[in-house]
């Protein structure tokens, strides 16, 4: 079965930095781009970006270029998502998503994400 | 940049049909997919391809797309349906997937 477990819940002060992870199992890490999507409470769905673990190849969001970094261990099978300053704006549910081989495709599965909240 | 347009609402009651639209310019020279997303849980795909659904989706649930409107049909809606659903594509370059901005699903 293909599944993405995320790291748990966080809860920071603004100006702190996090990573938080999420690990592939079930298919071929590798193969499969995986990308970052933020939720903002009783928002919408925001891509953040996408990382190729093959060879790292990774692209951003506009709006997320420079605040976070997405990186990937091939060796663990495992994304994350970076912080180096956390702003309280960060507070949100994150999720992880892998996208089809088909591109541009789809995301399938996501993970159940994980919710960071930041106070001041 | 590339925008998709989503009511923020629809009602239905049980047992009727639910049509949740997505807009965009010659949308219907993209590929559209969606997403449900019950209260609490992550997003699942409903439906890929414009009107495909992946296994484990009821038949109740189709799409379709053309001219500057894609359409997510839930037909015989009950309870269980109630969530957000959202579109999304990717941009012009393809290099950028697109969200709509979620559509509450309310039954009556």
């Amino acid at each position: 079965e293909v599944q993405l477990v995320q790291s748990g819940a966080e809860v920071k002060k603004s100006g702190e930095s996090l990573r938080i992870s999420c690990k592939a199992s079930g298919y071929s890490f590798t193969n499969y781009w995986i990308a970052w999507v933020r939720q903002m409470p009783g928002k919408g769905l925001e891509w953040m970006g996408i990382i190729y673990p093959g060879d790292s190849d990774t692209r951003y969001s506009p709006s997320f270029q420079g605040h976070v970094t997405i990186s990937a261990d091939k060796s663990i099978n495992t994304a994350f998502l970076q912080w180096t300053t956390l702003n309280v704006s960060d507070t949100a549910m994150y999720y992880c998503a892998r996208r089809t081989v088909i591109t541009p495709g789809w995301f399938d599965p996501w993970g159940l994400g994980t919710l960071v909240t930041v106070s001041s | 940049s590339y925008v998709l347009t989503q009511p923020p609402s629809v009602s239905v009651a049980p047992g009727k049909t639910a049509n949740i639209t997505c807009g965009g310019n010659n949308i219907g020279s993209k590929s559209v997919h969606w997403y449900q997303q019950k209260p609490g849980q992550a997003p699942i795909l409903v439906i890929y391809y414009d009107s495909d659904r992946p296994s484990g989706i009821p038949e109740r649930f189709s799409g379709s797309n053309s001219g500057n409107t894609a359409t997510l049909t839930i037909s015989r809606v009950d309870a269980g349906d109630e969530a957000d659903y959202c579109c999304q594509v990717w941009d012009n370059n393809g290099d950028h997937p697109v969200f709509g901005g979620g559509t509450k699903l309310t039954v009556l």
